[in-house]
């Protein structure tokens, strides 16, 4: 069966502090991931995409970057963390054609504090 | 551009009642999915149910169901027979699938609250 791993589980990290979250995916090939921010108490902001290795679309543009350096690896990272930065990070992978429903299957989430 | 539209912040429903929350959509799309998902104050997104848009039939997954208004473009969630553990907020989202690399678009989100 698939499971999606995500780490850390929290992390505070101060202003202009760099960042990397990662995100890895065990028992499917070539899935599509997503990395996803959630501000306190709102909805899911897509933040990248990835379709392939070293693939990624961007959806809102600020200080945040993704990689894909493996298949089932999909980074997050920043050079300097701003205070809006704070967040829920989740991943998220799915697989086209997937089944029949085509969901996404979302990680345990990352609980980013900037100080 | 796709939208999904929560427009219920919050709601409330008492223990073994039904509810309903609401979702609207908007696409150009002619192929698309809906679905609807669930995350406790733990943080996972639980998947709960799907519903395409060629589906003539509503979607029911156990006590959760959904409401498939085409032509309105909506696709309320209705809970029946609700349980302390329903508590959560919910997220209607969507995804384009004449392309199917497209990522899932969520709305902002209703707050269920279940009440003893």
């Amino acid at each position: 069966s698939q499971t999606i791993h995500q780490w850390p589980a929290t992390l505070v990290q101060p202003v202009g502090s760099p960042l990397s979250l990662e995100c890895t995916v065990e028992g499917t090939s070539n899935p599509n991931l997503y990395w996803y921010r959630q501000a306190a108490g709102r909805g899911l902001q897509l933040l990248f995409y990835s379709v392939g290795i070293g693939q990624i679309s961007s959806e809102v543009p600020q200080n945040l970057s993704a990689s894909r350096p493996q298949d089932r690896q999909f980074i997050l990272s920043s050079k300097k963390l701003l205070l809006s930065d704070s967040g829920f990070y989740l991943c998220a992978w799915s697989v086209f054609p997937n089944r029949i429903t085509y969901e996404q299957y979302f990680g345990p989430g990352t609980r980013l504090t900037v100080t | 551009a796709q939208k999904i539209t929560q427009t219920q912040p919050g709601m409330f429903v008492q223990e073994k009642e039904a509810v309903t929350l609401d979702c609207t959509y908007d696409t150009s799309d002619q192929s698309y999915g809906l679905f609807w998902y669930k995350q406790p104050s733990s943080g996972e997104m639980i998947f709960l149910i799907y519903q395409g848009s060629y589906d003539e039939q509503n979607a029911t997954e156990g006590r959760y169901s959904l409401n498939f208004q085409k032509a309105r473009k909506s696709a309320n969630l209705v809970i029946s027979a609700s349980q302390l553990g329903d508590s959560a907020m919910y997220f209607c989202a969507m995804r384009e699938l004449s392309t199917g690399n497209t990522p899932l678009v969520f709305g902002k989100g209703t707050r269920l609250s279940v009440i003893a």
